[in-house]
């Protein structure tokens, strides 16, 4: 079955980028997702067809996926986006989560 | 606004069955660009998709649970359900229902989810 393999932690300090990959193989031919979660709430996604933002998702979040990796970029990285974060893929018509990545923000 | 609410039982026993549903307010269920799906988080671990049901009825399922999972929906009730057999402590998971939105050419992503129910597997 298909896998998609992220780090599972980043650290990075406020006002700065945080990027979080995403790598399976030919990744780049699947299209990708990314959601934020925080502890106690519901997913949020944040990127959906590798590169588009929901609505109300500020604009510091950015995606690409391209040959074996996705990437999620966060520019400006605010104390308030420290959460894990999960990229998503399809194989087959079937819905392929990451392990999830923990970014920190200090 | 599309509000999607879990419901059913919190505690169910080793090799019972797991019932929960969906209720989907706000938006009908029956939409060529939606899919409704499951997904879990057991403690301490990370996200697994279980299966998507498509307003038709057409479902996919994740392979590792596919021989114990049924999803079916109920366009009459606006709701979807999920059910797990023979489940054991490795079940034990908060359980989400969610929304994926396609657009024409391709694949969306889960941009609505429930606020989810904890299952816990226990006798």
């Amino acid at each position: 079955s298909y896998e998609v393999t992220q780090p599972p932690s980043v650290s990075v300090s406020p006002g700065q980028t945080a990027s979080i990959s995403c790598s399976g193989d030919d990744l780049g031919d699947k299209y990708t997702c990314w959601y934020q979660h925080k502890p106690g709430q519901s997913p949020v996604l944040v990127i959906y067809q590798d590169t588009k933002r929901p609505s109300g998702i500020p604009e510091r979040f950015s995606g690409s996926n391209s040959g074996n990796t996705a990437t999620l970029t966060i520019s400006g990285t605010q104390t308030m986006d420290e959460a894990d974060y999960y990229c998503q893929a399809w194989d087959s018509g079937t819905v392929v989560f990451g392990g999830g990545t923990k970014l920190t923000v200090l | 606004q599309l509000q999607l609410q879990e419901s059913g039982p919190g505690l169910v026993k080793p090799s019972e069955t797991l019932s929960l549903t969906c209720n989907v307010s706000g938006a009908s269920i029956i939409n060529t660009l939606f899919y409704w799906g499951w997904i879990r988080q057991p403690p301490g671990k990370g996200l697994e998709w279980i299966g998507t049901i498509y307003y038709s009825g057409n479902t996919f399922y994740n392979p590792s649970l596919q021989s114990r999972v049924t999803v079916a929906v109920d366009t009459s009730r606006n709701q979807f359900s999920l059910k797990l057999t023979s489940v054991t402590a490795a079940d034990t998971a908060m359980y989400y229902c969610a929304r994926r939105t396609d657009t024409t050419t391709a694949l969306g992503g889960f941009d609505h989810w429930g606020q989810g129910t904890l299952v816990t597997v226990s006798s």
